[in-house]
């Protein structure tokens, strides 16, 4: 199993902040995952990363970015926060390779006032 | 039609009873096939993961495949208030990214 690390669990900010929620995990994981998820609804993917210096939109369009400069590490930025960014982010983690499973971190729960 | 596909419910079962919960998925080549189970305000935690056509049992859990009807099925048995949460259905595309993509899960309720 990994061990998948996220910081803030909680999050209120003001609208217009630039807010940089952090994934990181010691497994050292190829691919790992950010989902967006509002309460009751569905997991949205919306970036992927497949190894350092690889990222990709997910199916969700996010005015979100990411970077994946270590294999640890996979950090996500809003440049200017807005109400509609407020939802749970959830990360994960997967060993590369088709059949492999991949895990959660516990979340951020971002609240953009 | 989406590409793995739950009914949201809630599914609602007394204590004891056996829940059975159902999965499809459009993708024929799809080979890996996954449970989470997500507590309210929690995040997805994998519970069964099933590869080959038939069952696969762990502890009161029993997941179930056939990939001739893109079906797959959490049973779980002597259902405990516990259980209560969201069961998400979650297939790898069989295409070269090998993403997972998650149903929009179903709730269970186990009532005492």
């Amino acid at each position: 199993e990994a061990d998948i690390y996220q910081t803030p669990r909680y999050l209120v900010i003001g609208t217009g902040k630039k807010i940089t929620l952090e994934c990181s995990q010691t497994m050292g994981h190829d691919k790992m995952y950010w989902y967006q998820q509002d309460p009751g609804m569905e997991l949205h993917l919306i970036h992927y990363s497949y190894g350092v210096n690889s990222t990709e939109k997910g199916d969700l369009s996010s005015e979100s970015t990411v970077s994946r400069i270590r294999t640890e590490h996979f950090p996500l930025t809003l440049e200017s926060a807005r109400p509609s960014h407020t939802s749970q982010y959830l990360c994960a983690s997967q060993i590369a390779g088709q059949a492999s499973k991949q895990f959660f971190g516990p979340g951020t729960r971002l609240t953009v006032l | 039609q989406k590409e793995v596909e739950q009914n949201s419910g809630p599914l609602s079962v007394p204590e004891g009873a056996i829940a059975s919960l159902n999965c499809t998925y459009s993708d024929r080549g799809s080979q890996s096939f996954f449970w989470y189970r997500q507590y309210s305000g929690k995040s997805p935690e994998l519970i069964m993961f099933i590869y080959s056509n038939g069952d696969k049992e762990d502890g009161r859990f029993t997941a179930q495949l056939n990939k001739a009807s893109q079906y797959v099925s959490l049973l779980i048995r002597d259902s405990q208030p516990s259980d209560s949460a969201t069961y998400l259905c979650a297939v790898v595309s069989s295409g070269n990214t090998g993403k997972l993509i998650f149903g929009q899960g179903t709730t269970l309720q186990v009532k005492p």
